[in-house]
């Protein structure tokens, strides 16, 4: 079956750091556009990094410097290693697949809940 | 970066009604322009992408049209099952969403 999960949300203090984990299953995170999108209480959804298939990275704005994207080919894993977390990336994350830079997400995890808040 | 807004934030409607939503690209996105549905702690579903292509197993009554800045989510006759939250994306330049359109009860 093909799938996403996600892992690793949960409470956390301004300033702290925090590690998201996808495993997927039933594909290749290592031959796909890999991607985390996020949904802050009751607004919509934002993306929010993509890990190419050729390995490099890309992130909005909002995260920049303070993000990391990265995978595991031989998990086949995906990670968000989040640093200097602020209050308003309080938010459902979500791993999601797109098969290429030209495609939309066909495959989601079910989300993770990160809450920054002191 | 390509901003997307969508029309209205907001939609009531019966079930039965032909129901339209609007999404519209800061630059031209050519067709790469999908939309979703998501319903309440649920994860977003994909209904359609390039603009006009269905998604295996939605129902035909969802359509979509438009290409460059402009295009719309049509549902030919609502169902119980389709009060949800739509949104759009683009997906010309990385990715991003609408703000959503929530269709309610009327």
């Amino acid at each position: 079956e093909v799938q996403l999960v996600e892992s690793g949300g949960g409470l956390v203090q301004p300033g702290g750091s925090l590690r998201l984990s996808c495993a997927a299953s039933g594909f290749t995170v290592s031959s796909n556009y890999m991607n985390w999108v996020r949904q802050a209480p009751g607004t919509g959804l934002e993306w929010v990094s993509v890990f190419y298939s050729d390995g490099r990275a890309f992130y909005v704005d909002s995260v920049k410097g303070r993000f990391t994207i990265s995978r595991d080919n031989s998990k086949n894993m995906l990670y968000l290693q989040m640093n200097s977390l602020r209050v308003e990336d309080t938010a459902v994350y979500f791993c999601a697949r797109s098969r290429s830079g030209l495609e939309p997400f066909d495959i989601w995890g079910q989300g993770t809940m990160v809450t920054v808040s002191s | 970066d390509i901003q997307v807004t969508q029309s209205p934030p907001t939609l009531s409607a019966s079930v039965g009604d032909r129901v339209t939503i609007t999404c519209r690209a800061s630059q031209s996105v050519s067709s790469y322009l999908a939309w979703y549905q998501q319903k309440p702690g649920k994860v977003p579903k994909l209904l359609i992408y390039k603009a006009s292509s269905l998604e295996g197993g939605v129902p035909s009554r969802f359509s979509g049209s438009g290409s460059g800045t402009e295009f719309t989510l049509t549902i030919s006759s609502l169902q119980p099952d389709d009060f949800a939250t739509y949104y759009c994306q683009q997906y010309h330049s990385y990715w991003t969403f609408g703000q959503g359109t929530k269709v309610e009860i009327k």
